[in-house]
This record gives C-alpha cells, structure tokens and sequence, in this order.
C-alpha cells in the first residue's frame, strides 16, 4: 500500500523558514517524481514543485521560485521542501503528492499524502 | 499559463442521477493532458480520469471523462452517495500545470 505521511509544518512569523518532510513508502520510490501540492482554507489547489526521479530536474510555481527548494533523498524515500522567506499567503495544507511518472513533465498525480499544516502569521 | 474555469460552480443532484461537470481552458490543452480529481471533505484529492478519458485504477466505470482542445467534460452516469465532492481539472500538457476551481456536486 502506497503512503506518503508528511510532517514539519507549523505555525511560523512571516520571514522566517521551515522545512518540511514526507516519507513514502508502499512503491520504489527513485522511479517516480514526487511534488509539492497545496491548498489554502477553503481554497483550491496550487502546485508548489516537482522534482524527478533523480533529482536531475526540478520545477516550481512562479509563486515560490527563488523562496522554496525541492529536493529528495532517495536512500531514505524522503521528499522534502525547504520554504524560507515565508508570507501571509503562503498559509496552505502542503500535500506530498507521487506523480504517475519518473519525469516532471507532464506530471499527474496518483496518490496524495493527508497533508501538512502550514500557518504564516505574526 | 492556461487558466480552467469549471462550471457549475455547484451542481445540486439526487443520487442515482447523472453529473455533468465542464472545464473549459483558455488555450488549447496540448495533446489533451487533462485530468480530474476528487475531493471529500477533510480527505486529500484522489486521481479519476488522465489523458481527458483514461481511468485511473480502481476508478468505477460510472466515471467518464471526454473532450479535447479547450473543451473537456466529467460525466458521473449514476450518481452514488459516496460521489457527492468536490471535483477539479488540472492540464499537464503546458508548464506551469494548472488546476481549475472545482465543481461541488452536492445533495439535492
């Protein structure tokens, strides 16, 4: 059975960092990309980033490119997303999503985790 | 970046009937890489449709997807209790992917 089970989130001020984990398990994870996906209170969905399976290619939303950075470590089947400068608007429920593919092209996304809880507020 | 409305915004329908649900983009959805997803409350998204009509495992065949170019439709033949949710397209065919607002189907 796949899992993804996040953690790391928080309440934090604006400006400040926080990283957050996902572990997976239940598939081989180096051969598949995995994402970030959030969703606001009450809000729809927005994809955050993408890395591939090797971590050769990595993609983010114009909303959090040069604040947040992607990576993985595949020896542990961990994901994680590394979010600094953080603002109001980032406030969201991140999700640890495994994409359908290796690649982050073209990326669909077959299983999601519960998500992690992430409040900016001073 | 190519913008998804989904319309209705709400689609209020009695079990056993069937749910039409539209997503109309603002370009043309390249190699029609459209998908679906449904949400319940206090659950993550689950993945139905891929490819604008190509069921995802385990998905029950009462889910249909259709379309192409800008113009991609849900159809949930007989609706089920465990249907009534929110449910939102996502197009993966250009960069940055997007997803569209949501369709509620509730409970008549």
């Amino acid at each position: 059975e796949v899992q993804l089970v996040e953690s790391g989130g928080g309440l934090v001020q604006p400006g400040t960092s926080l990283r957050l984990s996902c572990a997976a398990s239940g598939f081989t994870f180096d051969d598949y990309a995995m994402h970030w996906v959030r969703q606001g209170p009450g809000k729809g969905l927005e994809w955050v980033s993408g890395i591939s399976w090797n971590s050769g290619n990595v993609g983010y939303a114009d909303s959090v490119q040069g604040r947040f950075t992607i990576s993985r470590d595949n020896a542990k089947n961990s994901l994680y997303l590394q979010m600094n400068s953080l603002r109001a608007e980032d406030t969201a429920l991140y999700y640890c999503v495994k994409d359908r593919r290796s690649s982050v092209n073209y990326p669909t996304f077959d299983y999601w985790g519960q998500g992690t809880l992430v409040t900016v507020s001073s | 970046e190519i913008v998804l409305t989904q319309s209705p915004g709400t689609l209020s329908l009695s079990p056993g009937e069937r749910a039409t649900l539209s997503c109309r983009a603002s370009q043309s959805v390249s190699s029609n890489y459209l998908a679906w997803y449904q949400q319940k409350p206090g659950q993550a998204p689950r993945l139905l449709i891929y490819g604008a009509s190509t069921r995802a495992t385990g998905i029950p065949d009462r889910f249909s997807g259709s379309g192409s170019g800008t113009d991609f439709t849900l159809t949930i033949s007989r609706l089920e209790p465990e249907d009534f949710a929110v449910y939102y397209c996502q197009q993966y065919g250009s960069s940055p992917l997007t997803f569209g607002g949501g369709t509620k189907v509730e409970i008549k």
